[in-house]
């Protein structure tokens, strides 16, 4: 049964870099194929896809939602069977209770169990 | 403003049957599969459908989900006031290149 295990500050400061890790357990970050993505959540704009990274043929890929592309990178550590997620020169609107989850075919399980981030001086 | 458009809230009788639809377009649900969650308050949510009409295992047989155009449907029989949560449709928007969710239903069993 795969599970994730999320860690990280709960506060960052405006214009610094938000950095939260997903251990995972039950499954490998390098498993063929397999997504591995970040999705955040506030009232204000629900559940929204952040980006993924996956292992494909020896290579690893990353897709990022339009709106974040510019300053979020998502990187994976085979040695930890971790993912992590960066997100850069942030402000208040980014404050989000920020979910990992596994990805299928347009699908999200399992969940790690969320870390509300706030943004704030 | 949510990709996918979701009712608000829904309300049935505990043992009544519900259904929350998830409206999308020719760009996302119409040409990908939907899927669809239950977060209960203070935690992650949980896929409850996924590839239009399929459970995952341990889901009871009570939630279904179907898909006709550029709608999806999820439904819910022999409502229990465990059910009450949030019910969430998602699936990937080919224009925008990602996934996308629905804002939301708030399922209240009366």
């Amino acid at each position: 049964q795969v599970h994730l295990q999320q860690s990280g500050p709960a506060l960052v400061k405006p214009s610094q870099t938000l950095s939260l890790t997903c251990a995972i357990s039950g499954d490998s970050v390098s498993s063929n194929g397999a997504p591995w993505n970040w999705i955040r959540q506030s009232p204000s704009r629900g559940l929204e896809w952040l980006g993924r990274t996956y292992h494909r043929s020896s290579k690893w890929y990353s897709d990022f939602a339009v709106s974040f592309k510019s300053r979020l990178t998502i990187d994976a550590d085979t040695f930890k069977n971790q993912f992590s997620l960066r997100l850069h020169s942030v402000t208040p609107e980014d404050t989000a209770v920020y979910y990992c989850a596994r990805g299928g075919n347009n699908w999200f399980a399992p969940w790690g169990q969320g870390i509300l981030v706030t943004v704030s001086s | 403003q949510s990709v996918l458009t979701q009712p608000p809230s829904v309300s049935a009788a505990p043992g009544q049957r519900v259904t929350i639809t998830c409206s999308g377009s020719s760009s996302n649900i119409e040409k990908n599969y939907v899927s669809w969650y239950q977060q209960l308050p203070g935690t992650a949510p949980k896929l409850l459908i996924f590839d239009d009409y399929q459970r995952p295992s341990g889901i009871p047989d009570r939630f279904s989900g179907s898909k006709s155009g550029t709608s999806a449907t999820l439904a819910i029989s022999g409502l229990q006031t465990t059910d009450e949560a949030y019910y969430y449709c998602g699936t990937r928007d080919d224009s925008l290149n990602g996934a996308v969710f629905g804002g939301g239903t708030t399922l209240t069993v009366l």
